[in-house]
């Protein structure tokens, strides 16, 4: 399994305020994404990230922006967090020459 | 955008049983990921399929590439109570980007 970590595991936040997610992987993957996870709607691309420096949108990347400094780690701001982005997110890394994608533990939010 | 369909949405089997679960497009997909998922967790990848028609087994799952590339299957063999949980099927289409397109997942539970 890749070694992947996502920082924070919970956090309950307020309304209006930004919140960055971290997420740091040990593989050297090239490729890592970002997708939240909510019931009747399954898995949905928040943003992805193809190397350093280089993202792209997701189905789901309004209310969000990354950022990609180092090769292991892509970090998800949500700017001004509303109720309707309370989910759990997962990040993902695949390595060149694979569609294979490894997933994080996941960060529950909780926005009030 | 190209949809997975996967059924059933739930199961609830004897411990022993054997599982059957699939997922189907209208699409064709040129790739196969099957995952699982425990409460709380990340996916876990279980099997890769790039073939049609491939059969590739890992413990007691094995999963098939569909000879018509829209469809893939997961079978369980011999159920025990740690294969509680929910197994999604992912897909690469033909044509479209390398980004994975996901099925809602089939929730399973193993009566002991």
């Amino acid at each position: 399994d890749a070694g992947i970590t996502q920082s924070p595991r919970h956090k309950v936040t307020e309304t209006g305020t930004p919140v960055t997610l971290r997420c740091h992987q040990t593989e050297n993957h090239r490729y890592m994404y970002w997708y939240r996870q909510d019931p009747g709607h399954g898995l949905r691309l928040i943003h992805y990230s193809y190397g350093v420096k280089d993202t792209d949108k997701g189905e789901v990347s309004d209310g969000y922006s990354v950022s990609r400094s180092k090769t292991e780690d892509f970090l998800l701001t949500l700017e001004s967090a509303t109720s309707s982005q309370t989910s759990v997110y997962f990040c993902a890394t695949r390595p060149s020459g694979t569609y294979e994608q490894y997933f994080g533990p996941g960060t529950r939010l909780t926005v009030t | 955008g190209q949809q997975l369909n996967q059924s059933p949405q739930s199961m609830f089997i004897q411990e022993g049983e054997d599982v059957s679960m699939n997922c189907t497009s209208s699409s064709i997909f040129n790739t196969w990921l099957w995952y699982k998922q425990d409460p709380g967790e990340g996916p876990v990848l279980l099997i890769a399929l790039y073939k049609a028609g491939e059969l590739t087994s890992n413990g007691r799952l094995t999963a098939q590439f569909g000879i018509t590339r829209k469809d893939s299957f997961l079978n369980i063999s011999a159920s025990i109570p740690s294969d509680v949980g929910i197994y999604f099927c992912a897909g690469i289409p033909q044509g479209g980007s390398e980004k994975l397109v996901f099925g809602k997942g089939t929730k399973l539970t193993v009566n002991p």
